[in-house]
């Protein structure tokens, strides 16, 4: 168990419609990492944040979105869902070091 | 933007040989190279990692090289054994710009 968690494990949805992720990270971890993981695919790197702020930007579609809270937690915001979005969504937590911590992920099915 | 190159897609050894998996970055600024282990369905987790101002780094049968002049740096695993098998993921990450760039990943088959 890395201590990091991500709420729901699973998701089902319907094309169109929009979903929220939820990510804890470690305790004292200022940073937040968003990845998307296809099937059979690698780690795409989404979005980080640190601190409440973002920090980095990667392949993230404008549909998509993310905050993270003063708590430290994370969300991430899917719209307009397409059959595409499938896959498990990951999110990850680093301290002061470079180390990233991953959590169970959150699988998303698209119907 | 940063580009890792990661080979072979999959490997297949038999029990008790070494395996080597290679990666290839492009972006200079990358200066911290972890190595994670996937299981089906499960997270990737660190197994090991090198910082830009080391050659080489081992932990028991696993080790990992960084020539940083060729920007390249590979996973040894000696003395594989069956649950060795999975996917094992590169990435190269720019800790100061906070850009994370992972490889496609490679399948690791240890054959009993």
């Amino acid at each position: 168990d890395s201590g990091v968690t991500q709420t729901p494990k699973h998701l089902i949805t319907a094309t169109g419609q929009r979903v929220t992720l939820r990510c804890s990270p470690r305790s004292g971890d200022l940073s937040v990492y968003w990845y998307q993981q296809s099937l059979d695919q690698g780690l795409q790197f989404l979005i980080q944040y640190y601190n409440g702020e973002e920090r980095a930007k990667g392949n993230i579609l404008e549909r998509f979105s993310a905050q993270q809270f003063p708590d430290l937690h994370s969300e991430l915001n899917l719209s307009s869902l397409e059959l595409g979005d499938s896959a498990l969504y990951f999110c990850a937590s680093s301290g002061t070091g470079e180390t990233q911590y991953f959590g169970p992920g959150t699988r998303l099915l698209v119907l | 933007g940063e580009n890792v190159e990661q080979h072979p897609s999959t490997l297949s050894v038999q029990e008790g040989d070494s395996a080597v998996i290679k990666c290839t970055y492009s972006d200079s600024a990358s200066n911290y190279f972890p190595w994670y282990k996937q299981e089906l369905g499960k997270r990737p987790q660190l197994i090991i990692d090198i910082r830009s101002n080391v050659g080489e780094k081992k932990d028991q049968r696993i080790a990992v090289t960084l020539n940083k002049t060729a920007k390249h740096f590979s996973l040894h695993i000696t003395e594989t054994q069956p649950e060795d098998s999975a996917v094992y993921f590169c990435a190269a990450i720019s800790h100061n710009a906070g850009k994370s760039t992972f490889g496609d990943g490679t399948t690791l088959t240890v054959k009993p």
